[in-house]
């Protein structure tokens, strides 16, 4: 079936340093991919999305491009800031659906 | 403002009873989700609703329960038959078809 694999966390980080989140999927057809970012004791939020292969979702000095070739969208942010500090999780729709699966979510604490 | 709405936002409970968790949403969305949140399990699929009066199973509907009678509407029921309740619960909605979900901000079950 579809699913989604995220590199584990914790990540940690300095400020304006550069961050990577790895993530993987695996789905039949054409998915829309989504990364969502959630912070303590909230739900979660759109922080950008693709819904076509080569397509680059960006949002907040955040950036992801979806990549047919090795099933990949991996979310990547230029300097990092403390206010990053949140779990950001990879989701994919599968195609045609409304349905979500989400990858496990990968925890970011940026220390100033 | 246009949103979803859970409520409680915590909730404790003694093993054996059932629990209704509640969500309301403003947004004239046609879908509805539930999701369940573990640490380091990322969010898994309960149920969903794609029209009032019709619902559907996700990855891990045993041991709950829902309702779709209202289109805002779409309450959870927690029952005795599920075996580790605690948790935190998440609805979404979104307009079917692939697309952005929105979120509530969750409710925290505790069982005691």
């Amino acid at each position: 079936g579809d699913s989604v694999t995220q590199m584990e966390g914790p990540v940690t980080l300095s400020e304006e340093a550069f961050l990577t989140i790895n993530c993987t999927y695996t789905a039949t057809g054409y998915p829309s991919l989504f990364w969502y970012v959630q912070y303590p004791g909230e739900g979660l939020q759109l922080l950008l999305k693709a819904t076509k292969a080569d397509d680059k979702g960006s949002n907040k000095g955040f950036e992801a491009t979806y990549r047919k070739e090795t099933t990949s969208f991996h979310l990547e942010k230029g300097s990092v800031q403390v206010s990053d500090s949140a779990v950001y999780f990879c989701a994919l729709s599968p195609f045609n659906t409304g349905k979500l699966i989400f990858g496990q979510g990968t925890t970011l604490q940026v220390k100033p | 403002d246009g949103g979803i709405t859970q409520s409680p936002k915590y909730l404790f409970r003694k093993e054996g009873q059932n629990v209704t968790l509640s969500c309301e949403q403003n947004l004239n969305h046609d879908a509805m989700y539930w999701y369940r949140q573990d640490p380091g399990q990322g969010l898994r699929l309960i149920y969903y609703s794609q029209i009032v009066n019709d619902f559907q199973k996700g990855d891990i509907a045993e041991g709950y329960s829902v309702s779709r009678e209202k289109k805002e509407s779409f309450p959870l029921t927690v029952t005795s038959a599920q075996k580790n309740p605690t948790a935190f619960y998440l609805c979404a909605s979104n307009d079917r078809g692939p697309g952005e979900l929105f979120f509530g901000e969750g409710s925290r079950l505790t069982v005691l």
